[in-house]
């Protein structure tokens, strides 16, 4: 079966760094997304990881390490538009399976 | 460019009744994916087409929905008859098969609600 954990919610600040993490097991893994929703709209795709490392993209980071099983989305410099439910989906035979998603809250 | 269209944006509608969900990819994409998103069971992959045919629909839940690709620019998900448990958020994504499914452009949604 195909399965992934993200942590359900996270907190931080105005300005601050903050990392959701992202555990996943499946069968023809070919890689790792992430997808921003904010409320009442429609996910959005943020970053992709195919190897392992790391991939840049403004304030957002993305991390994958294919033995791990394990990835991660950084977001720096947080600001209050960030406020949103990020979800990693794995790749899997021509599909994505999505994570139940991080709601993040940034306060000021 | 016009993004991923979906209609209607809202639907509401009594049990036992018959839904059409509509969708129409961006241009040039060709694969296209339904998908389900409630509070409880998060989101969904329903089923994806690739060059108009249906590749994969185990997640569609039960024979009451079916879902269609005449061409390359609609494609609908239809439930009949329709339940008050099928209440949710309807989307629609469509990508390049060449670049694989990771980078999935979402429409808007369809927001059912089944009293």
């Amino acid at each position: 079966g195909q399965s992934l954990e993200q942590p359900s919610e996270v907190t931080a600040v105005e300005g601050a760094i903050v990392q959701i993490n992202c555990t996943y097991q499946t069968s023809g893994f070919y890689g790792l997304s992430w997808y921003q929703q904010h409320d009442g709209g429609a996910p959005t795709f943020l970053s992709y990881n195919g190897l392992d490392g790391l991939e840049e993209t403004g304030r957002f980071s993305s991390f994958l390490s294919r033995s791990d099983s394990y990835g991660y989305l950084l977001l720096q410099e947080l600001q209050m538009k960030d406020s949103a439910s990020y979800f990693c989906a794995v790749g899997a035979g021509g599909k994505l399976i999505f994570g139940q998603g991080t709601e993040l809250s940034v306060k000021p | 460019d016009a993004g991923v269209i979906q209609s209607p944006r809202h639907e509401v509608t009594e049990m036992g009744q018959e839904v059409t969900l509509r969708c129409k990819p961006i241009s040039g994409h060709n694969s296209l994916f339904w998908y389900r998103q409630t509070m409880m069971r998060g989101l969904e992959l329903l089923i994806y087409f690739n060059n108009n045919v249906p590749i994969d629909d185990s997640g569609m839940p039960e024979d009451r929905f079916s879902a269609k690709m005449p061409n390359a620019s609609f494609s609908t998900l239809k439930i009949q008859p329709s339940e008050p448990r099928d209440s949710a958020v309807y989307f629609c994504a469509s990508s390049l098969l060449e670049q694989g499914a990771y980078e999935q452009y979402f429409g808007p949604g369809t927001r059912l609600t089944v009293t």
